[in-house]
């Protein structure tokens, strides 16, 4: 079974503080995804790679970096954290040649942002 | 505008009853899928199904791609089928995946 692992799980900050969000995906799939999930928006896509040192931008990208250091691990900092990213962050992985290119979700990380 | 739009926004049933859920997108669309949200958790996927209909149990999805258009029917839903459905695709960025808002689903005995 796909696995992807978030962490924390949850993280409360103040107004422009420095958080990072970590994922780690043992699925061996050349893609991984930055969500955020806020009522009345669903889902959306914040950065994403299709490798290890890759990255691309997605729809929502401000105020949000991200760095993919291996195959397994992708990271999304806010280096000054607003109030604004308070929201629920999912990362996902996906194999691009895979029979059914479906995406495998990890947990979720609550961040709260004072 | 939103490039992908989910109908109804909610939708309440008892239990027994079917569910119809829609997806509409504003162009071509590859690797279509529907997730299932529990209140409080993930996202995991239900169904794949690009083009044409897929079965999965009481899940039935059909994808009409020249209509851009694609449903789930959920057949004599149960309690435990309540949560967030959402669908999502790939429109005109490969490997950028647009997830439409979601239709909750409240399904009481």
């Amino acid at each position: 079974e796909a696995a992807v692992t978030q962490s924390p799980r949850n993280k409360v900050t103040v107004t422009g503080g420095n958080v990072t969000l970590s994922c780690r995906q043992t699925n061996s799939h050349n893609y991984m995804y930055w969500y955020r999930q806020d009522t009345g928006h669903g889902l959306r896509l914040i950065h994403y790679s299709y490798g290890a040192g890759n990255l691309q931008i997605g729809d929502v990208p401000d105020g949000y970096k991200a760095t993919r250091t291996t195959q397994e691990d992708f990271f999304l900092l806010l280096e000054l954290a607003s109030p604004s990213q308070t929201s629920l962050y999912f990362c996902a992985s996906s194999d691009s040649g895979g029979k059914r290119n479906t995406l495998y979700f990890g947990a979720g990380t609550r961040l709260s942002v004072l | 505008g939103q490039q992908v739009q989910q109908s109804p926004a909610s939708l309440v049933l008892q239990e027994g009853e079917n569910a119809e859920l829609q997806c509409n997108f504003s162009s071509t669309a590859t690797r279509l899928q529907w997730f299932y949200q529990r209140p409080g958790g993930s996202l995991v996927s239900l169904l794949y199904n690009p083009s044409g209909t897929k079965h999965t149990g009481r899940l039935t999805s059909t994808t009409v791609t020249k209509e851009r258009r694609s449903s789930l029917h959920i057949s004599s839903s149960q309690t435990t089928d309540s949560g967030t459905y959402f669908c999502a695709m790939e429109l005109q960025v490969v490997g950028q995946l647009t997830f439409g808002r979601g239709t909750r689903l409240q399904v009481y005995a």
